[in-house]
């Protein structure tokens, strides 16, 4: 099946700095690319979702300056999580939709850990 | 909008049948998943049904879809210690883009 990585798997850092993390295709074209976050013990929250080339449309509460997402070619897509706090601790999954066809599967990445201290 | 419910957890033995129930709200859903996450690590899609279909069997596994109740199951039949895993439901409708997941479950199998 399509394969989606991210980088990194895990990372920690200092409050008020950004982390960005990358998602990428690795062996399709995504057209569409979502980011999702995982609470401990809750299900995956759509925070947006971007398409190639365009600006990314976020879901109602995600603050849209805070969480920067790039989709600047068709195998990357990036989310910047900027000025970070310790709220925004959380697992990042991100998942990408190859063609344009009806059927919504999306391969999903093995998801980023953020720690903030 | 679109609200799936599943429950929390879910213990069976080793060689056992588990069935992980789901309910959705939306009855205009196209599209209705499985997905299975190991600890520590993204999505897996396992099965999925349109909404025309009652029912999907592949290998171990078969989906029930009752479109009247709004009710999605998954079955897995001879349970293994692998299969230990949170369990996803999933729909989506309209738009074809956005998915709507449950709150997962959390199979145990016992060996």
């Amino acid at each position: 099946g399509a394969v989606v990585s991210q980088h990194p798997s895990r990372v920690i850092c200092k409050s008020g700095t950004s982390v960005k993390i990358e998602c990428r295709s690795l062996d399709f074209q995504a057209t569409t690319m979502f980011w999702y976050r995982q609470f401990p013990k809750q299900s995956l929250m759509l925070m947006a979702t971007s398409n190639e080339g365009s600006k990314a449309t976020y879901e109602q509460g995600v603050e849209k300056d805070k969480f920067l997402i790039n989709h600047a070619s068709l195998t990357l897509s990036t989310l910047t999580v900027t000025s970070a706090h310790p709220e925004d601790s959380s697992f990042y999954i991100c998942s990408a939709k190859t063609g344009a066809d009806s059927f919504n599967e999306q391969f999903f990445g093995p998801g980023t850990r953020l720690t903030v201290l | 909008g679109e609200d799936v419910e599943q429950s929390l957890f879910l213990s069976v033995r080793e060689g056992d049948s588990s069935v992980i129930n789901c309910t959705y709200t939306d009855s205009s859903s196209t599209y209705l998943y499985w997905y299975k996450q190991e600890p520590g690590a993204g999505l897996q899609l396992l099965t999925y049904i349109f909404s025309n279909m009652d029912m999907k069997q592949d290998q171990r596994l078969t989906v029930l879809l009752n479109k009247k109740d709004k009710h999605l199951s998954l079955r897995i039949a001879d349970t293994q210690t692998g299969d230990s895993a949170i369990y996803f439901c999933a729909v989506s409708s309209g738009g074809y883009q956005k998915v709507t997941f449950g709150i997962g479950t959390k199979l145990q199998v016992i060996p």
